[in-house]
């Protein structure tokens, strides 16, 4: 049963413009929400987060929105840059879990110069 | 150089064999974790460790074991390699956390591994 979803596999964006990947949730214990961004042949790396009493954090070019109603996040990138071309995993942390983290499948972004 | 280092980075096995795949780590964190990664699956977690004396299996532990030989170190093995162990494994790490913060993990490069 995959608590967290990425339904889109891949998505291509103009430079310049905004990329808006989305992820869903099943469990509304959730505590937190995290996004990875993966280069090839690299590990994970921690991107934003935001914590389920909030529902927008913003960190320079990124800001990840949290629907709590619709249990839906996404991460807006703007401007969209040739460097941001990786696969970005959505992860679900709950504090009664051993905060563990819950990935979702991942979605392939591909900016086109 | 690299904070989460795995080694072998690539490794082709036979059905039947014994692997151990290896992490290390120099950033003083208490908690490992290891994930496999599988085409349209995502991350999975396969055990993790917030101490040396404190092993957990996670959602994936069947077919793999693991070793926390020191606080830098945690291995996982796979006893008798079976195909759809095949994916890409990765190491992480993360401190405790505050009360009332995220879990934010630190990962390895990954390992390649191909059970044939």
């Amino acid at each position: 049963d995959q608590q967290v979803k990425q339904n889109s596999p891949s998505l291509s964006v103009q430079e310049g413009r905004i990329s808006i990947l989305n992820c869903d949730y099943t469990n509304s214990m959730f505590d937190y929400f995290l996004w990875y961004k993966k280069y090839p042949a690299e590990g994970p790396t921690f991107l934003i987060s935001i914590s389920s009493i909030k529902d927008k954090n913003e960190d320079g070019r990124f800001t990840v929105f949290l629907n709590k109603s619709a249990k839906h996040l996404s991460l807006h990138i703007v401007p969209s840059q040739p460097g941001d071309s990786a696969v970005y995993f959505c992860a679900a942390q709950s504090n009664f879990g051993n905060e563990k983290l819950t990935f979702g499948t991942g979605t392939r972004l591909t900016i086109i110069p | 150089d690299a904070d989460v280092t795995q080694t072998p980075r690539n490794r082709i096995t036979k059905t039947g064999k014994r692997i151990m795949l290896e992490c290390s780590q120099t950033k003083g964190h208490d908690r490992m974790y290891w994930y496999r990664q599988d085409p349209g699956l995502g991350l999975r977690l396969i055990y993790y460790s917030f101490d040396v004396k404190d092993i957990n299996k996670g959602e994936i532990s069947d077919g793999y074991s693991v070793s926390r030989q020191a606080q830098a170190k945690f291995s996982l093995s796979l006893e008798s390699a079976i195909p759809n162990q095949t994916a890409l494994y990765f190491c992480a790490t993360s401190d405790g956390i505050a009360q009332g913060s995220y879990n934010e993990q630190f990962f390895g490069p990954g390992t390649r591994l191909t059970v044939l």
